[in-house]
């Protein structure tokens, strides 16, 4: 069956230092990856998405993410965080027959002064 | 383009009272997905329209939840009669199925409390 794990469920940085959150998955095709951003009390915003083509896809807000078929993995970076980017992020893989998207359970960012 | 709508924003009822969740989807999409996200469970698909067309509700929990799309422009859901449990943030979202890669565009949200 389809899945996607992130493995962080919270992490913690400094304001100015990189960030790498992790998502893998396990879907037998060629996946649709996505990264979406849940600020508070908001909705969830799509950062980026990969379905083909060059394996570093980049996004809104100065991320990106590569995609690493070997490992599974769909690995979201950026390297300068900023107070703002304090959010919840999802990966999500599109499952292609009905476009379901399967969702990781959210990586929890806060962001040091 | 004012995005996916959603209403109300916050509501809170009382155990065994019907709930109706209300959504406008951005014009020109034919794509709504109803998600409920809770701490437990995170995000979960409830239930999937494509023209107005129920896909596939196999995450709709039980027969207390109902979704319909009566036409392109707005669907509801509903939660007769209600339970603490079923207390969480309800979202919904629409694409255009231009492509199969498109993306999901949100709504802010429906906090449902129920006592």
């Amino acid at each position: 069956a389809q899945s996607v794990t992130q493995p962080d469920i919270h992490i913690t940085v400094s304001e100015g230092a990189s960030l790498e959150l992790r998502c893998n998955y396990s879907y037998g095709a060629t996946p649709y990856l996505f990264w979406y951003v849940q600020s508070p009390g908001q909705g969830l915003q799509l950062l980026l998405k990969y379905f083909s083509g060059d394996t570093l896809v980049q996004g809104i807000k100065g991320f990106e993410a590569e995609f690493k078929r070997s490992q599974s993995s769909f690995n979201l970076r950026k390297p300068s965080v900023h107070w703002s980017d304090a959010a919840e992020y999802f990966c999500a893989v599109e499952t292609g027959n009905n476009r379901k998207l399967i969702w990781g359970l959210g990586t929890s960012l806060a962001v040091n002064p | 383009d004012a995005g996916v709508i959603q209403s109300p924003r916050h509501e809170v009822t009382e155990m065994g009272q019907e709930v109706t969740l209300r959504c406008k989807p951005i014009s020109g999409h034919n794509s709504l997905f109803w998600y409920r996200q809770t701490m437990m469970r995170g995000l979960e698909l409830l239930i999937y329209f494509n023209n107005n067309v129920p896909i596939d509700d196999s995450g709709m929990p039980e027969d207390r939840f109902s979704a319909k799309m009566p036409n392109a422009s707005f669907s509801t859901l509903k939660i007769q009669p209600s339970e603490p449990r079923d207390s969480a943030v309800y979202f919904c979202a629409s694409s255009s199925r231009a492509s199969s890669t498109d993306t999901q565009y949100f709504g802010p949200g429906t906090r449902l409390t129920v006592l």
